[in-house]
């Protein structure tokens, strides 16, 4: 029982083109969204967040958009470059509970100079 | 900043020994998580920590896995009796208390590999 999805594996870019990463949530108690990034051999490491209270969170490159009559968000990465090439895991919490994500499979992005 | 530490990075036992891991937090940071990530999955809730106590526990975390965090600093995760299934990476987190915008901050996990 997945309730954050990120339905594809894998997605591949060519450097400054956007890339779009996208997570989709089942439990409606979710009211705060994170995106990490993870290198191999290294732990995941935080990218930007959004509360359910915004539908936009803009942190230079990245963006990350909240839709949540959809229980979907998605991250944006403009423009694409190689050192982006990771794994992308979206989390979400439930702020009512007790503060601890629950995190997507991951997308690995590939970005091609 | 100096991060939140794991050790060992890499542990290769026998299946039925017993192994233990430790994490030390960022300093500040008063809760401590521990996750466990398998090939293609994303990390996977086992337990976590407010200070000493230990306030909510996975139900992956079965009987044989035990977590502690004495003096509400550093922790140690502990598994008996190992089993292949038990083979991941076992990262540790940090954050400071129920701040609504505090993110996990990670370490960089240790593999463990049960042969």
């Amino acid at each position: 029982d997945q309730q954050v999805k990120q339905n594809s594996p894998s997605l591949s870019v060519q450097e400054g083109r956007i890339s779009i990463l996208n997570c989709d949530y089942t439990n409606s108690m979710f009211d705060y969204f994170l995106w990490y990034k993870k290198y191999p051999a290294e732990g995941p490491t935080f990218l930007i967040s959004i509360s359910s209270i915004k539908d936009k969170n803009e942190d230079g490159r990245f963006t990350v958009f909240l839709n949540k009559s959809a229980k979907h968000l998605s991250l944006h990465i403009v423009p694409s470059q190689p050192g982006d090439s990771a794994v992308y895991f979206c989390a979400a919490r439930d702020s009512g509970g007790s503060y601890i994500p629950t995190f997507g499979r991951g997308t690995s992005l590939i970005v091609h100079p | 900043d100096t991060g939140v530490s794991q050790d060992p990075r890499h542990k290769i036992t026998k299946r039925g020994q017993n192994v233990t891991f430790r994490c030390d937090p960022i300093s500040e940071h008063n809760r401590l998580y521990w996750y466990r990530q398998t090939l293609g999955q994303g990390p996977e809730f086992l337990t976590y920590f407010q200070n000493e106590a230990q306030l909510e526990k996975s139900r992956l975390l079965s009987n044989r896995f035990s977590a502690e965090r004495p003096k509400g600093s550093f922790s140690t995760l502990e598994i008996q009796r190992t089993e292949q299934g038990d083979s991941a990476m076992y990262l540790c987190a940090s954050s400071l208390e129920a701040a609504y915008n505090s993110p996990l901050h990670f370490g960089n996990g240790t593999r463990l590999t049960v042969t």
